[in-house]
């Protein structure tokens, strides 16, 4: 069964600094691998993904995350955070094998703080 | 090239009535997923749609149905609505099966409140 973890409901950081947001994934087969960021009363807006190829995935507004195969993580980074950055965000997988659905983290809650 | 878009976006009813909701998937997009979120349980899946087949199917009871038309804009049907219903619902479209064209992009979502 496919599953997915984020251990941190909550992540503080200062305006400035580099933020990391951890994600920990289970699958039978190979993984897709899925960054969403939600900001209130909205939908998941996508932010990056690894299908395949290089392990460091670039995505949007200067996000980037790592695909760790050995230690099955996909955190997301960014160098420097926004006070814009705070929102929802959501971790998510798909085995490649035919016919599986999304699995999605639990969240994680991003605040950046001036 | 237009969004995925859900209507309606907000909707209140009573326990015991049925709702439909719809989604309107990107052009182009066969496949159609659709997502409960409330604030306990996150995102759960409900079922993925596929040129009009149901290919998945998430772990809730059968008065939550769907359907996706030769269109690709599919329904999800609720019936005899309970409390524990309300959520917010999520619409995700994608262009199909396999590699990069498993990135699903989400609607806004219909929030509906059960009273």
């Amino acid at each position: 069964a496919q599953s997915v973890a984020q251990p941190e409901d909550q992540v503080n950081v200062a305006e400035g600094n580099p933020l990391t947001v951890k994600c920990t994934y289970s699958v039978s087969g190979n993984p897709y691998l899925f960054w969403y960021v939600q900001y209130p009363n909205r939908g998941l807006q996508f932010l990056l993904k690894y299908i395949t190829g290089d392990n460091l995935v670039k995505g949007s507004y200067g996000f980037e995350a790592e695909f760790n195969k050995s230690q099955t993580s996909f955190h997301l980074k960014k160098p420097s955070a926004l006070v814009s950055d705070s929102a929802l965000y959501f971790c998510a997988v798909r085995d490649d094998n035919y016919g599986q659905n999304f699995v999605f983290g639990p969240g994680t809650r991003l605040s950046v703080l001036p | 090239k237009a969004g995925v878009t859900q209507t309606p976006r907000y909707l209140i009813k009573t326990r015991g009535q049925q709702v439909t909701l719809s989604c309107s998937p990107i052009s182009g997009h066969r496949s159609v997923s659709w997502y409960q979120q409330t604030p306990g349980q996150g995102l759960q899946f409900l079922f993925e749609y596929f040129s009009e087949t149901q290919r998945n199917k998430g772990n809730f009871p059968g008065r939550f149905s769907g359907r996706q038309f030769s269109n690709s804009r599919s329904e999800m049907n609720v019936s005899t609505l309970e409390l524990g219903d309300s959520a917010l619902y999520l619409c995700a479209s994608s262009l199909g099966v396999g590699g990069s064209q498993e990135t699903q992009y989400f609607g806004p979502g219909t929030r509906l409140l059960v009273l």
